[in-house]
């Protein structure tokens, strides 16, 4: 099967402008995830769709990220406008069921490394 | 407290010998626990998920999960430079009644294999 896919992979952005990364996750994964990398760290959760609603966006610094998914398939997430300490790889994954159970676990994409300078 | 914790390192091993990784988690209801391996500049790459106490093997790899001590560990056996990687030990927090869950991520272990 295809994996999840991200574009863009690389991204480089001037403080205060907008940014938006596209994921189209495993055909038939209900559920769809954002994360977020700063260098050295692990990936933290940003926002959890579940088909085309938000289960959790309680990390979302909403101020300055938003995140759809139409038609619970696609999602985009968008930054604007973006700050220095927004450079992180963001990372998509997508997984057939909730919660991350056993067996099933995340499948990511190869995220989308942006620069903010 | 973090919900996830576990030593950056860097863990450095010689080739063939033993590592090992640890984890401890905050939250006592979690149920499923997951290993991840990332090299550097790649995404994270699922190798092993464990769900009850005890030892779990596959291939070279050993989870071993205590939830009374809230402690997760991976072992890997005879080691090979092609292991040198960042180890994410990751917990699927559940959200209370609504049956859903996160995978809440440490901040990784990066293991050196050295030949």
């Amino acid at each position: 099967e295809a994996g999840v896919a991200q574009s863009p992979r690389y991204k480089i952005i001037e403080k205060r402008q907008s940014v938006a990364f596209w994921c189209n996750p495993i055909s038939g994964h209900a559920t769809l995830y954002w994360y977020q990398q700063i260098l050295g760290q692990g990936p933290k959760l940003l926002i959890q769709f579940q088909n085309n609603g938000v289960v959790d966006d309680s990390q979302l610094p909403k101020d300055r990220f938003s995140a759809e998914r139409l038609k619970g398939v696609d999602s985009t997430l968008k930054i604007q406008p973006a700050k220095l300490e927004d450079s992180a790889v963001y990372l998509c994954a997508s997984s057939p069921k909730t919660g991350g159970q056993p067996q099933y676990g995340y499948t990511f994409g190869s995220g989308t490394r942006l620069t903010v300078v | 407290q973090k919900e996830v914790e576990q030593n950056s390192g860097p863990l450095s091993v010689p080739e063939g010998a033993i590592a090992s990784l640890n984890c401890t988690y905050s939250d006592r209801g979690s149920q499923s626990f997951f290993w991840y391996r990332q090299y550097s500049g790649k995404s994270p790459e699922l190798i092993m998920f464990i769900y009850s106490n005890g030892d779990k093997e596959d291939g070279r790899f050993t989870a071993q999960l205590n939830k009374a001590s809230q402690y997760v560990s991976l072992l890997i056996r005879d080691s090979q430079p092609s292991d040198s990687a960042t180890y994410l030990c990751a917990v699927n927090i559940m959200r209370g009644s609504s049956n859903t869950g996160k995978l809440i991520f440490g901040q990784g272990t990066t293991l050196q294999v050295k030949p």
